[in-house]
């Protein structure tokens, strides 16, 4: 089976920098998702990992580790509407379906 | 528009009452799946669907059934509803449930609460 870790709440600064981690355990490895939840809507899709090294997409990078099982998203030049539930997920096989984390609640303030 | 939709949107019943709630996709995606959300225990697989006529369970699919007799259409039947059914639910489906298929497509979810 797979379990995952990641914090339950962050809060941070409009315009400053924030880190969400996520640590997982897994029989296997299929790479590393994550997704982003406003309070009231569906979760979208933000950046999958399959190797180790950081991907950037706008103000949103992810990284992987996949030696110390461990991957975070990093959130750039912080903007109100960033304040959502982040969840990390990780598939154990191929075939198998992704598990999600328990998510992170970001809270930006002024 | 590509899109998942779920319905209803909200219902609240009671126990014992069956009820479906349906999910329908029409982006000719393979996979499948059903999800429930509760407050700090994040999104759990109820059942999910690799493709039709193909159904296995998630980690929490007591007091629920699916079914998938076609690839657009993935029902979640609650036979008899009781009050710990009491959640969000959100429907998901993907091009396929292997890797590397990660980007799952949400609907807007359905609040159901049982009395």
């Amino acid at each position: 089976g797979q379990s995952l870790e990641q914090p339950s709440e962050v809060t941070a600064v409009e315009g400053a920098i924030v880190q969400i981690n996520c640590t997982y355990q897994t029989s296997g490895f299929y790479g590393l998702s994550w997704y982003q939840q406003h309070d009231g809507g569906a979760p979208t899709f933000l950046s999958y990992n399959a190797l180790d090294g950081l991907e950037e997409t706008g103000r949103f990078s992810s990284f992987l580790s996949r030696s110390d099982s461990y991957g975070y998203l990093l959130l750039q030049e912080l903007q109100m509407k960033d304040s959502a539930s982040y969840f990390c997920a990780v598939r154990d096989s191929g075939n198998t379906p992704l598990v999600f984390g328990k998510g992170t609640r970001l809270s930006v303030i002024a | 528009e590509a899109q998942v939709t779920q319905n209803p949107r909200y219902l609240i019943t009671v126990t014992g009452k069956k009820l479906t709630v349906t999910c329908s996709q029409n982006m000719n995606h393979e996979y499948m799946s059903w999800y429930r959300q509760d407050p700090g225990l994040g999104l759990r697989q109820i059942y999910y669907s690799m493709n039709v006529e193909v159904t296995d369970k998630g980690d929490v699919p007591e007091g629920y059934k699916v079914s998938r007799k076609e690839k657009r259409n993935f029902p979640l039947i609650l036979e008899s509803p009781s009050p710990n059914q009491t959640s969000l639910y959100f429907c998901a489906s993907s091009p396929s449930g292997r890797a590397p298929y990660n980007e799952q497509f949400f609907g807007p979810g359905t609040r159901l609460t049982v009395l």
